[in-house]
C-alpha cells in the first residue's frame, strides 16, 4: 500500500507550456511538503502545508502554486515553464511540522523541459 | 546562516570494508539531525533521528552518531544493498523546515 503517491512519474514538455503534478498521502498526516532536487542531487524544499494551511513558501517564482483541497492531497501546479525547472520533485508528509517528525517521501516526478 | 556540509561527496568501498560518512552543519539550535537513504529514481527514505549531542541510534550495518557540530554515519561490513547516496538534514529552532545536505554516493563492490 502506498504512502506517498506522486503523478506522473514522468512529464517532459514545452517551454512556456503550463502542467500540473499530483500528490497524495494515506498517512493520515498532517503536513505534506515539496521539494526540488536538482543535478547535483541538492533538496530544496518549496512549499509546506500544514492541515491545509500553507507554512512555508520558499522564494520560489510566482509560476509555482500549491494547492491543497484536503489535509492528504498538495498539488503543485507550474504556469509557464521554463528550461530552469527541470528537475525531480519529490513530494513528503510528516505527522506534524513542528515535531522532530520523520518525513516520508513520495517516488518523485521528474520534469523535464524542453 | 544554517548550513549542512556532507564529505566525502562519493566513497567507494570494497564489500566488507567498513567507513564513515560526514554531516557538519552550523546551526542557531539544534531540534533534531536527520540520516536518510535514496535510492536512484525513489525519494529518501528516513533512517534515523538524533537530538542531542552524545546520542546514537543502530540499524544493521549503520550507527548515527552526534556531536555539537557534526554527525557520523558508520557502516560496518557494508553489503552491496547498501550502495545508495546517504543524506542529513538538520531542524533548526529557529524554524521548522529541514536544512539538506549534497548527500554521499555510496558505492559497494562485491
Amino acid at each position: 500500500d502506498t504512502a506517498v503517491s506522486q503523478t506522473p512519474k514522468y512529464l517532459v514538455t514545452q517551454m512556456g507550456n503550463d502542467k500540473s503534478i499530483k500528490c497524495e498521502q494515506n498517512l493520515g498526516h498532517d503536513t505534506m511538503y515539496w521539494y526540488k532536487q536538482d543535478s547535483k542531487k541538492f533538496l530544496k524544499i518549496m512549499f509546506s502545508y500544514n492541515n491545509k494551511e500553507l507554512i512555508i513558501n520558499e522564494t520560489v517564482p510566482n509560476r509555482f502554486s500549491p494547492k491543497s483541497p484536503d489535509k492528504a492531497h498538495l498539488n503543485l501546479h507550474i504556469n509557464s515553464l521554463e528550461l530552469g525547472d527541470s528537475a525531480v520533485y519529490f513530494c513528503a508528509s510528516s505527522q506534524d511540522v513542528r515535531s522532530y517528525n520523520e518525513q516520508f517521501f513520495g517516488p518523485g516526478t521528474r520534469l523535464t523541459v524542453l | 546562516e544554517d548550513q549542512v556540509t556532507q564529505s566525502p561527496e562519493a566513497l567507494r568501498l570494497q564489500e566488507g570494508e567498513s567507513s564513515s560518512l560526514n554531516c557538519s552543519y552550523t546551526v542557531s539550535g539544534l531540534r533534531g539531525l536527520f540520516w536518510y537513504r535514496q535510492d536512484p529514481g525513489k525519494g529518501p527514505e528516513f533512517l534515523f533521528t538524533l537530538y542531542s549531542a552524545g546520542e546514537e541510534k543502530e540499524k544493521e550495518r549503520l550507527k548515527a552518531t552526534l556531536t555539537k557540530k557534526e554527525s557520523f554515519l558508520h557502516i560496518t561490513a557494508p553489503k552491496p544493498e547498501d550502495s545508495a547516496t546517504y543524506l542529513c538534514a538538520v531542524q533548526a529552532s529557529s524554524n521548522y523546515q529541514l536544512i539538506w545536505g549534497a548527500g554521499t554516493k555510496l558505492i559497494i563492490k562485491p
